[in-house]
């Protein structure tokens, strides 16, 4: 049973491009989370999808960050007009209980 | 407002020896509490869960300890290994509102010396 998949490991932005984080949850999981780390910080949640649904987005900034989890296909979460405070290692998390499992992370370093 | 607390950034244990992580909360319709181990350039690795009707749950070396009263759970490795060291989170689900959401504490750097 594979794991939750993150890619890419590791993206490069300049200042203004668009980021497209992906994440496929484990196998039988319909609950994916986002949470963002800064340097030398904790786990940030930042939103919470069900298959087709945002169930809770209130760690998500308001502006050019939005995420989806369509029915088909892996969990995106794109981030528009990148500036340099976004610079940060993004994580997904996929659940079908009580437990969370974690994918190895995206590290976005914006130029 | 940080409804998750972990009030220690770092801890050194000699191999060998217990190893107690700490971690407050303040909102006691947490339904859920979990620790998680993180290695460097790795994503979080789940150790050990522990429901909010319970008190006390043991997984190998690692055994968590919730005391509902105080708001406070604790994380216990005995025997403390070098390969324990990392940075160990706790977390809680909201199991309010319907929403399933996990709140993480900031993280204890744990350092087990050979």
């Amino acid at each position: 049973n594979a794991g939750v998949m993150q890619n890419p490991r590791h993206l490069v932005r300049r200042r203004g491009q668009e980021a497209r984080l992906r994440c496929s949850p484990m196998k039988g999981h319909s609950h994916v989370y986002w949470y963002r780390q800064l340097p030398e910080e904790g786990l940030k949640f930042m939103v919470y999808l069900q298959k087709e649904n945002i169930i809770d987005e209130s760690g998500m900034p308001k502006e050019r960050f939005s995420a989806e989890f369509p029915k088909e296909g892996p969990s995106i979460l794109r981030i528009q007009q990148v500036v340099r405070g976004d610079s940060a290692a993004y994580f997904c998390a996929s659940s079908e209980g009580y437990e969370q499992y974690f994918g190895p992370g995206t590290r976005l370093t914006v130029t | 407002d940080q409804q998750v607390k972990q009030n220690s950034p770092s801890l050194s244990v000699q191999e060998g020896r217990i190893s107690i992580l700490n971690c407050d909360y303040t909102n006691s319709m947490f339904d859920y509490f979990l620790w998680y181990k993180k290695y460097p350039a790795e994503g979080p690795t789940f150790l050990i869960s522990i429901s909010s009707i319970k008190d006390k749950n043991e997984d190998g070396r690692f055994t968590v300890f919730l005391n509902k009263s105080a708001k406070h759970l604790s994380l216990h490795i005995v025997p403390s290994q070098p390969g324990d060291s990392a940075v160990y989170f706790c977390a809680a689900r909201g199991g309010y509102s319907g929403t399933y959401k996990y709140i993480f504490g900031t993280g204890t750097r744990l350092k087990v010396l050979a």
